[in-house]
């Protein structure tokens, strides 16, 4: 079985541009959620998607957004990026329905902010 | 808001020492989770705890769960090299089902 998959890898950015990620989850895994994880600040949960619709919402400004599509696959959007936006990103795949299950991470996107 | 707070964020032992890293919630867990993160890698689930005064092992690892659900730990016993990496506690606040991930414990092991 496959896991889950975030691309891009690494990634590049100047100020003021902004960000799609994407993320694959394991076959069958219907939650998928999102965090920013820095030095120092550890996981910050950034949303969850379970069957297209976000059911929860970390504290981050409006500038982070995300979706889900039917085929349960995840993208998340940093727009007008800032510096302090440089971390890894990863996302987690789950086949709970009810946020019990274990979390299955994807390997992260890196992004540096310039 | 809800918090979960860790403790130590770092930690240096020597080999065969034994390691224990405390995680501490402000409000009542409906389970909690441990996830290993070695470095230049990505978290990996380790177990959940779901009862109340709970404990499990896992070979040299030990985990508790809190009587009133909002403190858990992970000991382990006799370190080794391969032990190294960071310690994440989750918790699912009760009210509001959000997953909370703790700060982290980095574990340093000197062979």
């Amino acid at each position: 079985k496959a896991g889950v998959t975030q691309t891009p890898r690494y990634l590049i950015k100047t100020r003021g541009q902004q960000v799609t990620l994407s993320c694959s989850p394991i076959s069958g895994h219907r939650s998928v959620s999102w965090y920013q994880q820095t030095p120092g600040q550890g996981l910050q949960f950034l949303f969850e998607y379970f069957s297209e619709t976000q059911r929860n919402k970390g504290n981050f400004p409006g500038r982070f957004s995300g979706r889900q599509f039917s085929n349960s696959r995840s993208e998340m959007n940093v727009s007008t990026l800032e510096l302090g936006d440089s971390a890894l990103y990863l996302c987690a795949s789950s086949s709970a329905r009810d946020r019990t299950g274990e979390l299955f991470f994807g390997e992260g996107s890196r992004l540096t902010v310039l | 808001g809800q918090q979960v707070m860790q403790i130590p964020q770092y930690q240096h032992v020597q080999e065969g020492e034994d390691f224990t890293t405390y995680c501490n919630s402000s409000t009542t867990l409906s389970n909690i989770q441990w996830y290993k993160q070695r470095p230049g890698g990505h978290p990996v689930f380790l177990i959940q705890l779901v009862k109340s005064g709970e404990v499990k092992k896992q070979k040299r690892l030990t985990f508790q769960f809190g009587e009133a659900k909002k403190n858990s730990s992970l000991h382990i016993t006799a370190t080794q090299t391969t032990d190294v990496g960071t310690y994440f506690c989750a918790g699912i606040n009760s009210n509001t089902g959000k997953l909370i991930f703790g700060q982290g414990t980095t574990l340093q092991v000197k062979p």
